[in-house]
C-alpha cells in the first residue's frame, strides 16, 4: 500500500525558515517524481514543484522559486520541502503528492498546516 | 500560465440526482486534465485523469468527458459521501494549475 507520512504542524515565526517531510512507503521511491502543493484555507491549490526521486532533479513553479527548495534522501524515501524568509502568506496547508505517469498527483500526504506568526 | 475556470462555484443535489460540474481551459489542454474529490479537513483524491479515465478504486458514478478546453464532471446518482468540493488541473503545461473548486452538498 501506497503511504505518504507527512511532518507534524509547524508554528513559525515571519522571516523564520522551515523544513517539511514527507515519508514514503509502498513504492520504489526512486522511480517517481514527487510534487508539493499548497492550499490556503478555503482556496485554490497550487502546485509548487517537483523532484525525481531517482536523481533528485527538481522543476519548480516560477512563483515559488526562491520560496521552496526540495530535497530527497533516497536511503529513507523521504521528500523535504524547505520553506524560507516566511510571511503570512506563507500560511497554509501543504501536501506532498506522488507523481504518476499522466502527470496526475495519485498518491497525498494527509498535509501540513503551516502557520506564521509572532 | 493556463487558467481554469470552474463552474458552478457550489451546488446542491438531492439523493440520486445527477449532478455536472464544467471546467474552462485558457487555452486547449489535449485532455490533460483530471479531476480531484477533496472532502473536509482530508487531502485531495484522484477520481479522474486523461480527461475520462477512471482511478483505479473510484466508484462507477463519477466520469469525466470533454475535449479542447472544454471539460465536464459527473456524478450520476448522488450519494451522502459524495458531499465534498472538486477541483480540476491541467498537467498540459508547466505550471500545472487547478481550477477554484466546486463545493458539492446533499440538499
Amino acid at each position: 500500500e501506497v503511504q505518504l507520512q507527512q511532518s507534524g504542524a509547524e508554528l513559525v515565526k515571519p522571516g523564520a525558515s522551515v523544513k517539511l517531510s514527507c515519508k514514503t512507503s509502498g513504492y520504489t521511491f526512486s522511480n517517481y517524481y514527487m510534487s508539493w502543493l499548497k492550499q490556503m484555507p478555503g482556496q485554490n491549490i497550487e502546485w509548487i514543484g517537483n523532484i525525481y526521486g531517482g536523481n533528485g532533479g527538481t522543476g519548480y513553479n516560477q512563483k515559488f522559486k526562491g520560496k521552496a527548495t526540495l530535497t530527497v534522501d533516497k536511503s529513507s524515501s523521504t521528500a523535504y520541502m524547505d520553506l524560507s524568509s516566511l510571511t503570512s502568506e506563507d500560511s497554509a496547508v501543504y501536501f506532498c503528492a506522488r507523481l504518476s505517469s499522466y502527470h496526475v498527483f495519485d498518491y497525498w500526504g494527509q498535509g501540513v498546516m503551516v502557520t506564521v506568526s509572532s | 500560465d493556463i487558467q481554469m475556470t470552474q463552474s458552478p462555484a457550489s451546488l446542491s443535489a438531492s439523493l440520486g440526482e445527477t449532478v455536472s460540474i464544467e471546467c474552462l481551459a485558457s487555452e486547449g489542454i489535449s485532455n490533460d486534465l483530471a479531476w480531484y474529490q477533496q472532502k473536509s479537513g482530508k487531502s485531495p483524491q484522484l477520481l479522474i485523469y486523461a480527461a475520462s479515465r477512471l482511478q483505479d478504486g473510484v466508484p462507477s458514478r463519477f466520469s469525466g468527458s470533454g475535449s479542447g478546453t472544454r471539460y465536464s464532471l459527473k456524478i450520476s446518482g448522488m450519494q451522502p459521501e459524495d458531499e465534498a468540493d472538486y477541483f480540476c488541473q491541467q498537467s498540459y503545461k508547466y505550471p500545472y494549475t487547478f481550477g477554484a473548486g466546486t463545493k458539492l452538498e446533499l440538499k
